[in-house]
């Protein structure tokens, strides 16, 4: 199936750095979607984003879907140990009757 | 707010069981998901259902099937068991295309 290519896979960072991760895709997407998932619970849904070139804040969160409609970036600024947990991006294509596709995740690692 | 309810938290079966998940969702969504969860892998979708009665194959189905009786039940149906389909399993529902409330998961262990 389509697959989005998330990055990095994981990041190891220090409290208050700010964090920055991406996806792309080789098809167009109509919608981004950013979920963070804690252990052992299930995805949560961060921010979502409905137009190229949109650029979205939630707190310390910022998000943007990319003008080609290919991309997407989440930022996490002034990271705290709480902000542990995988990201998922998640897209959504142009065609009616599909489900979301996500992204492999990106392990975000804290100390503080 | 919008719960989706998986019955278990963890699951051990045996190879060649048929295991059932269930999954309960309460605020009248159309669209129910099932997804597994796997390291480096991300999440993939096993099935899917946009209303009573219908199912769509999604990225991964060999090995599993689903049932959709009621509206807010989605169960996924692990024919006989095997090793290789130990997992994290997710359920989702929405109401729209795009906003996906997730359950807390199933892992289940195949022994």
């Amino acid at each position: 199936g389509q697959q989005l290519n998330q990055s990095p896979q994981s990041m190891f960072i220090q409290e208050g750095e700010d964090v920055s991760m991406n996806c792309t895709s080789s098809s167009i997407f109509n919608t981004w979607l950013w979920y963070k998932q804690d252990p052992g619970e299930g995805p949560v849904l961060l921010i979502a984003l409905y137009k190229a070139g949109e650029l979205t804040s939630n707190g310390r969160l910022t998000a943007q879907f990319g003008i080609t409609r290919k991309d997407s970036f989440l930022n996490i600024s002034a990271s705290i140990p709480s902000d542990v947990g995988i990201y998922f991006c998640a897209g959504h294509m142009p065609r009616a009757g599909t489900a979301l596709i996500f992204g492999k995740g990106t392990t975000l690692s804290v100390s503080s | 707010d919008v719960k989706v309810t998986q019955s278990s938290r963890y699951l051990v079966k045996r190879t060649g069981e048929k295991v059932f998940l269930e999954c309960v969702q309460d605020m009248d969504h159309e669209n129910m998901f099932w997804y597994r969860q796997d390291p480096g892998l991300g999440l993939r979708l096993i099935y899917f259902s946009y209303d009573v009665k219908m199912k769509e194959k999604g990225d991964i189905p060999e090995g599993y099937s689903v049932s959709r009786e009621k509206k807010e039940r989605f169960s996924l149906i692990l024919e006989s068991a095997s090793t290789n389909q130990t997992s994290m399993y997710l359920c989702a529902s929405s109401l729209s295309d795009y906003g996906y409330t997730f359950g807390s998961g199933t892992r289940l262990t195949v022994v």
